[in-house]
């Protein structure tokens, strides 16, 4: 069975800086996808980025990139510039397609406060 | 406006209260799912409908009954809920072969009393 490990239940990180999300799974698939996914307080989760697994380069939307590391079974979330408004609590999930839906296992989250 | 949008917000219930939680998506999705989130454990998966036809039970209890009228609403009836059930439900969507992406809604805060 699939897991996924997010091992900092916390992180702080002053404006501006960079921060960087730890997530390791396991798994005995070959075809899969990763995720991040944000949710501020108190508002409705979404899509920051993602990665499939069958690609060698790593994932980047503006300021978010990913570090993938297929054999180490490693995907890190690197936040550049941080701003207030990513303070949130981000997911690592894993995916796999089954028959027309998403078979999600996600990790327990990491809640990260943005200082000012 | 989000696409997927939960009722109500937040509910308080007694162990032996019914209730129902609902959710209905404007996207156009096929698929539609129930998850539970609980303070410090990974969102569980509870339900998943795919164009109407229940797809994965994931070993609910059946204190938590499922309906999906159509593709576009999604509902979860509750009775005889335990405290332990005190939560927050999110419905989430999705369209067949696409990105891979879920589009949840805000999510109903469950308390059981």
């Amino acid at each position: 069975a699939q897991t996924v490990t997010q091992s900092q239940p916390e992180m702080s990180v002053q404006e501006a800086e960079t921060v960087t999300l730890s997530c390791t799974y396991d798994t005995s698939e070959n075809n899969y996808y990763l995720f991040w996914y944000k949710q501020p307080p108190s508002r409705q989760m979404i899509l920051v980025i993602r990665q499939e697994a069958y690609k060698q380069q790593n994932a980047t939307e503006n300021r978010f990139s990913v570090n993938f590391q297929k054999a180490a079974k490693s995907f890190s979330l690197k936040i550049s510039d941080s701003q207030l408004g990513d303070t949130a609590m981000y997911f690592c999930a894993f995916m796999k397609r089954n028959s027309g839906t998403y078979k999600y296992i996600f990790g327990t989250g990491t809640r990260l406060k943005v200082l000012a | 406006e989000t696409g997927v949008t939960q009722t109500p917000r937040h509910l308080v219930m007694g162990m032996t209260n019914k209730k129902s939680l609902k959710c209905e998506q404007h996207l156009g999705h096929n698929a539609m799912y129930w998850y539970k989130q609980s303070a410090k454990k990974p969102l569980e998966l509870m339900f998943v409908y795919n164009f109407k036809e229940q797809t994965e039970n994931n070993s609910v209890p059946s204190r938590f009954s499922p309906e999906c009228p159509n593709s576009s609403h999604l509902f979860l009836h509750l009775h005889t809920l335990q405290p332990e059930d005190s939560a927050l439900y999110l419905c989430a969507s999705s369209f067949d072969w696409n990105t891979g992406e879920l589009f949840f809604g805000e999510g109903s805060r469950l308390t059981v009393l």
